[in-house]
């Protein structure tokens, strides 16, 4: 069981806009502004899209936007695009493990 | 460009051991700190720990400690994860990853990572 909690899957249609929460507690996600999400197609290495809560590396689309409220991160993928359908993983750093991950949810474009 | 290259899959028995190796280039060896996480076939990732590439310094998540060893060779810029007393549901895909944060201010967020070593233990 993840220390981090993400919805097994989500679904959209290309152009609508989708959000995928992680839900933590007050010492992980909701003490530090140390979450980061990662992007994995299958059968590839994770990418990182998101860290520090809401900055994009560079060459990552501006589609892709982070957020946070106490205990809970989001992901939101502005029109979706099929080549995002991918697995997505949040992680933060954590004061009693230093860092921990979500289960991942699986993005599925329609 | 920063590249990880990691060794190859292996096949092992349950109580072995295994060594995986990650090449670093593109950057200097020694200014970042390297991750070990892994997959397990069709799971999330895990955190394993966590090497100082410039002082040999580890961390290792509670549930490896004991169990797992990071280790590096700055003269080859590589850096090493060994796994003991395997068992199947070790079989996975163990990557190394490396901290954007320097030497002293970890991020705690991985902007490289290798291209996954899978270990299967199986008798």
């Amino acid at each position: 069981q993840s220390a981090l909690t993400q919805p097994a899957s989500v679904s959209g249609s290309p152009g609508q806009s989708i959000t995928i929460s992680c839900s933590g507690t007050s010492t992980n996600v909701g003490a530090y502004n140390s979450v980061s999400w990662y992007q994995q197609h299958p059968g590839e290495a994770p990418k990182l899209i998101i860290y520090d809560v809401n900055n994009r590396p560079s060459g990552v689309s501006n589609r892709f936007s982070g957020s946070k409220s106490d205990n809970t991160a989001s992901l939101t993928i502005s029109g979706v695009q099929a080549e995002d359908e991918a697995d997505y993983y949040c992680s933060s750093y954590s004061r009693n493990s230093r860092e921990v991950f979500g289960g991942g949810t699986k993005l599925t474009v329609l | 460009q920063v590249q990880l290259v990691q060794s190859g899959a292996e096949v092992k028995k349950p109580g072995a051991s295994v060594k995986v190796s990650c090449k670093a280039s593109g950057y200097i060896f020694t200014g970042y700190y390297f991750h070990w996480v892994r997959q397990a076939p069709g799971q999330g990732l895990e955190w394993m720990g966590w090497i100082n590439p410039s002082s040999g310094g580890t961390h290792y998540a509670q549930k490896f400690q004991g169990w797992v060893t990071l280790t590096r060779d700055t003269s080859i810029g590589t850096a090493y994860m060994e796994l003991n007393r395997l068992k199947s549901d070790d079989t996975a895909i163990y990557y190394c990853a490396r901290d954007q944060g320097v030497i002293g201010q970890p991020k705690f967020y991985f902007d490289s990572w290798g291209q996954g070593t899978l270990v299967t233990v199986s008798s």
